[in-house]
């Protein structure tokens, strides 16, 4: 068990610019999420896989945000014509069930 | 619709006195109740869950907590702080209904400082 693994662990990019961030799951977890966590706030759900279907997207999330989860292994969070308010911290977790996620380090978007 | 507040954004305790860290939730089937901490630079991690059986859950780190359903209500407690419990506490819930897809929904967190 190497953990849930997220890359890169800091991005620092221009308003205007895509970025793109990459999860790599516990190897046995079939369930995938994306969560977001801004300063003095819990995380917030953006985004579910169970194996490679996207279950469920949150309605707060713009059409600017898309993931994908190829072959049910790792999972890529683009972020399209970034906004200031996309500084974030972009959290990912795996799991096998509900009853305990295992969270990344995550990946700290910074927005200039 | 589930949905968790958390009481008190910050909470400050003596090293070696109780802590109590408040949460109650809103769910529209019975619950699954988490609590997740997260040390500064570090990823969340899993403190303790409650899903069936005994409602009073015991976590590491000598945390427990307990499921009041009649209060809607899953508080923290430990009975004597130490310095390495600073960290943020979040609370989470999901529906417990069997099968398919169950979203978890984080409370707005709880940092905790333990003054020496």
């Amino acid at each position: 068990d190497t953990g849930v693994s997220q890359d890169p662990r800091h991005k620092i990019t221009k308003r205007g610019q895509n970025v793109t961030f990459r999860c790599d799951p516990i190897s046995e977890h079939n369930r995938l999420y994306w969560y977001r966590q801004t300063l003095g706030q819990g995380p917030e759900f953006l985004t579910y896989f169970q194996n490679e279907a996207q279950l469920e997207k949150s309605r707060l999330l713009s059409d600017r945000f898309s993931a994908e989860r190829p072959k049910g292994s790792f999972s890529t969070l683009e972020i399209q014509r970034t906004e200031q308010g996309d500084s974030a911290m972009y959290l990912c977790a795996s799991s096998l069930g509900p009853e305990k996620l295992f969270f990344g380090s995550g990946t700290q978007l910074s927005v200039l | 619709a589930q949905s968790v507040t958390q009481l008190g954004s910050h909470v400050s305790v003596s090293e070696g006195a109780l802590v109590l860290l408040r949460c109650n939730y809103s769910s529209s089937v019975p619950p699954y109740l988490f609590w997740y901490v997260q040390y500064p630079n570090q990823g969340l991690q899993l403190l303790l869950k409650y899903t069936t059986g005994a409602t009073l859950v015991k976590g590491i780190n000598g945390f427990e907590a307990e499921f009041k359903k009649s209060e809607t209500s899953f508080h923290l407690t430990k009975p004597s702080a130490h310095m390495s419990d600073a960290a943020e506490y979040f609370c989470a819930v999901t529906p417990s209904n069997s099968g398919g897809y169950q979203k978890v929904t984080f409370g707005t967190g709880t940092k905790l400082q333990v003054i020496p």
